[in-house]
């Protein structure tokens, strides 16, 4: 298997532009996270999805941020308007439900919005 | 809800054995992660450990749980330039969903 994918690797954006961050998990898995890390705030919890559905978008920093999950094999995360307090490596992360619960991360996505 | 604290900083000499602890707020968490991050990569699972285990070992690497003080080690011996990297614990509360609850993270630098 490829891993979790995740596209694309950089961004830079300006400010009040729309980004759009994507994420293919692996195939099987049901549970797909996205993560934002920053050097202040470590690594946030955005939102996560079961089957498809979002469980929990209590991490989401506002309104700004939404994401979306069509089908078992994409992800969506995208920002609009973006601002330069959205810098940050945004990770998407997928595991199979049951044993042991681990949580395999994609590369991430480097972004920056000047 | 659940807190999960690291130190942030742990330097060693190559060779030394690295200690990295941890410590939680949740009893109920049933498994207890460690996760290696390098440099421009994601989060990679090292090591995990079930709530009724004190302690489990896979090659170089040794993690002990007291769970009577909520705290988690991670011992790495023999360590290499090649562990430099920041180490994430993470706990996976009973409640709360399916969320896991990573640290900070320490980072590791070994001295050559």
């Amino acid at each position: 298997d490829a891993g979790v994918i995740q596209s694309p690797r950089h961004e830079v954006t300006e400010m009040g532009q729309e980004v759009t961050l994507r994420c293919k998990p692996i195939s099987g898995h049901d549970y797909l996270f996205w993560y934002r890390q920053t050097m202040m705030r470590g690594l946030e919890l955005l939102i996560y999805f079961n089957n498809n559905v979002p469980i929990d978008d209590s991490g989401m920093p506002e309104d700004r941020f939404s994401a979306k999950m069509p089908n078992a094999s994409f992800s969506t995360l995208k920002i609009q308007p973006s601002e330069p307090r959205d810098s940050a490596v945004y990770f998407c992360a997928s595991n199979p439900t049951g044993f042991s619960y681990e949580q395999y991360f994609g590369p991430g996505t480097r972004l920056t919005v000047t | 809800g659940e807190d999960v604290e690291q130190s942030l900083f742990l330097s060693v000499r190559e060779g030394d054995s690295s200690v990295i602890n941890c410590t939680y707020t949740d009893s109920s968490s049933t498994y207890l992660y460690w996760y290696k991050q390098e440099p421009g990569a994601g989060l990679q699972l090292l090591t995990y450990i079930f709530s009724n285990m004190d302690m489990k070992q896979d090659q170089r690497l040794t993690v002990l749980l007291n769970k009577k003080d909520k705290h988690l080690s991670l011992r790495i011996a023999d360590t290499q330039t090649g562990d430099s990297a920041i180490y994430f614990c993470a706990v996976r509360p009973n409640t709360g969903g399916f969320k896991t609850i990573f640290g900070a993270g320490t980072r590791l630098f070994v001295k050559a």
